[in-house]
């Protein structure tokens, strides 16, 4: 069984710190990687989508991938309240996208 | 509309009643996935259709549950004989193609039906 694991949470920062959030993966194939927010009794919403090893950034958003070690992460800099939600890690095994369980995440004003 | 349409938005329904979602995905999406999410859990992969390709049926959890799609837009997830353990958000996403590759298309997801059995 292919495994996308994340730490639930939840995850405090300060309003304007930086938050970093990790997900590891078991499948060496995969070979796309997507992160995702969701808000309380909202869908999961597209953030970024990384397919080449290193950063990608985009706004306050960096997204790292590291092959090797199977780890993908998001860095969400300035974070602010509005930021506090549930961040999915997806991770591309066969045909399918494997969901990780989700991390918490509460910028505190 | 431009984005992933599911309806009804909730559904509540007795145990042992047949229950039907449906699910539109975005024009052109060749790719159109179901999941179920439990309260504070995860998405729970169900079944996957892509083009006129068989569908990928590995995560229904039993026979009560199947769904169709219908000339390769239009999706209907049916549960039959609901149990309470059916209650969950049931999502529906689609993509412009299936992931596997390298550089896969992107997931986007409607807004989900809440089903709630009593």
């Amino acid at each position: 069984q292919k495994e996308v694991e994340q730490n639930s949470g939840p995850l405090s920062v300060p309003e304007g710190a930086i938050a970093s959030l990790n997900c590891t993966y078991s499948d060496r194939g995969s070979q796309s990687f997507f992160w995702y927010r969701q808000y309380s009794g909202k869908s999961p919403e597209l953030i970024m989508f990384i397919y080449s090893n290193g950063d990608k950034e985009d706004g306050r958003f960096t997204a790292q991938l590291n092959k090797a070690s199977q780890y993908v992460s998001l860095l969400i800099r300035d974070s602010q309240p509005s930021d506090s939600a549930t961040y999915l890690c997806a991770v591309d095994s066969s045909y399918k996208l494997i969901f990780g369980s989700g991390t918490r995440l509460l910028v505190r004003p | 509309g431009a984005g992933v349409s599911q309806s009804p938005s909730n559904k509540v329904t007795e145990k042992g009643k047949d229950v039907e979602l449906r699910c539109d995905p975005i024009s052109g999406h060749t790719a159109l996935y179901w999941y179920r999410q439990s309260l504070g859990q995860g998405l729970e992969f169900l079944i996957y259709f892509q083009g006129n390709s068989a569908p990928d049926k590995s995560g229904l959890p039993s026979d009560r549950f199947s769904a169709e799609r219908t000339g390769g837009s239009v999706s209907t997830l049916t549960i039959q004989r609901t149990q309470q353990e059916d209650s969950a958000v049931y999502l529906c996403a689609s993509s412009l193609a299936p992931p596997g590759g390298g550089q896969d298309q992107p997931q986007h997801f409607g807004d989900g039906t809440r089903l709630s059995i009593l």
